[in-house]
């Protein structure tokens, strides 16, 4: 079946640092991933997205490439600020009829930014 | 632009009181629509998608249900509530491809 796997946090950097959170999938064919970032008490925003092999996501400073190779989604920022503190979802969309875009959600993880 | 609204923001409701939440979506027409569920420290749980008007799928069976009266208007509803179904509950919308999916501001549930 499909599935996504998140890095487990909590994960705490400081100012400036460089951040990697991991995500690799399991699905048939060729999904669309995404990342969606949530701040305290909100909902989730959508932060980037990738519909094919090797596409690169990015938005805000943080990127994302697309390997069907490594199956993998990992997202990336060379200097991260205390206000990027939040919890980060991976997701991927099955690529096949009838899926009626449903999301495939990993289980978070959560960043916290020290200054 | 396309907005999407969730109210209450924050319920307080005992245990076996009846409970309804709304979702209502503006500047598109015909969304796919959905409820999810985050617990405490934990992921998101879709409980209901629904592709049109009276259209509405269960992904878990449960206490809750959900109804679309119309096409931007999305219900949450239980006859009785259960301690269990505290939680944040998100509700979002998606339409064409690659079916981003797009959340309200959430409605915050502590059944007590």
């Amino acid at each position: 079946g499909n599935s996504v796997t998140q890095m487990e946090g909590p994960v705490t950097l400081s100012e400036e640092a460089f951040l990697t959170i991991n995500c690799t999938y399991t699905a048939t064919g060729y999904p669309s991933l995404f990342w969606y970032v949530q701040y305290p008490g909100e909902g989730l925003q959508l932060l980037l997205k990738a519909t094919k092999a090797d596409d690169k996501g990015s938005n805000k400073g943080f990127e994302a490439t697309y390997r069907k190779e490594t199956t993998s989604f990992h997202l990336e920022k060379g200097s991260v600020q205390v206000s990027d503190s939040a919890v980060y979802f991976c997701a991927l969309l099955p690529n096949y009829g009838g899926s009626q875009g449903n999301l495939i959600f990993g289980k978070g993880t959560k960043l916290s930014v020290k200054p | 632009s396309q907005t999407i609204h969730q109210w209450p923001a924050t319920l307080v409701q005992p245990v076996g009181s009846p409970l309804s939440l709304e979702c209502t979506v503006e500047g598109t027409s015909n969304p796919n629509l959905y409820w999810y569920r985050q617990a405490a420290g934990r992921g998101l749980q879709l409980l209901f998608y629904s592709v049109g008007i009276g259209q509405i799928s269960s992904e878990v069976p449960q206490n809750l249900s959900a109804s679309r009266p119309q096409d931007r208007q999305f219900i949450l509803s239980s006859k009785k509530l259960l301690l269990s179904d505290s939680g944040f509950y998100l509700c979002a919308w998606s339409s064409g491809t690659p079916y981003e999916q797009y959340f309200g501001p959430g409605t915050r549930l502590t059944v007590t």
